[in-house]
């Protein structure tokens, strides 16, 4: 079947724009996570939903960082206010419950320029 | 807390040669390790993990880690390289019972020579 799927693939913002990234996990999972890569970096991780609901937002770096997944399926990550700093390839991550494999999509590659 | 640490950046080896990626780790609770895989502009693809059965663990691809305990290491082997090994490597650790968010190592590129 399908994996995880992000887009779009590739944004380009300017300094101080929103930007909204889409993640739709594998059907069914009903976990999903969210982890920022840094270039020449490993993922780190950023926040966690068990169906719809944020268990752990732990990782999100400002409060300019908000993720939501109200439908318990696909869920979008939203960042107000781009810096420079936020530059990095975002990816989410699906499983069919907590404590399973992990399944990464290919990830959104954020440019703030 | 938990950390993983992948000493140096990049390694290279001949077609055939052994493969050998080195990670430690460092949990306050018995670990579950992971290697995963990453090709150029793809997501990453669990190689193999450790979740407290056998220390000595078979993926895909021919690769295997081995845990140890005394030495907080899971380190990622290979046999014989392949030219369709070279990518990014990621050793991974998550706290078992936790809610399986992963903390990754930096990563090693592993380039294979002709």
């Amino acid at each position: 079947g399908a994996g995880v799927s992000q887009s779009p693939r590739y944004k380009v913002a300017k300094r101080g724009q929103d930007v909204a990234l889409r993640c739709d996990p594998i059907s069914g999972h009903v976990s999903l996570f969210w982890y920022q890569q840094a270039l020449g970096q490993g993922p780190e991780f950023l926040t966690y939903f068990q169906n719809e609901a944020q268990l752990d937002k732990s990782g999100l770096p400002s409060d300019r960082f908000f993720a939501e997944r109200p439908e318990g399926s696909v869920s979008t990550l939203k960042i107000q206010r781009t810096q420079q700093e936020d530059s990095a390839v975002y990816l989410c991550a699906s499983s069919l419950f907590r404590g399973y494999e992990q399944y990464f999509g290919p990830g959104t590659r954020l440019t703030v320029t | 807390a938990q950390s993983v640490t992948q000493l140096g950046s990049h390694v290279s080896v001949s077609e055939g040669a052994l493969v050998l990626l080195r990670c430690n780790y460092s949990s306050s609770v018995p670990p579950y390790l992971f290697w995963y895989v990453q090709y150029p502009n793809q997501g990453l693809q669990l190689l193999l993990k450790y979740t407290s059965a056998a220390t000595l663990v078979k993926g895909i691809n021919g690769f295997e880690a081995e845990f140890k305990k005394s030495e907080t290491s899971f380190h990622l082997t290979k046999p014989s390289a392949h030219m369709s090994d070279a990518a990014e490597y990621f050793c991974a650790v998550s706290e078992s019972g936790a809610n399986s968010k992963l903390t990754f190592g930096k990563g090693i590129t592993l380039s294979v020579r002709p």
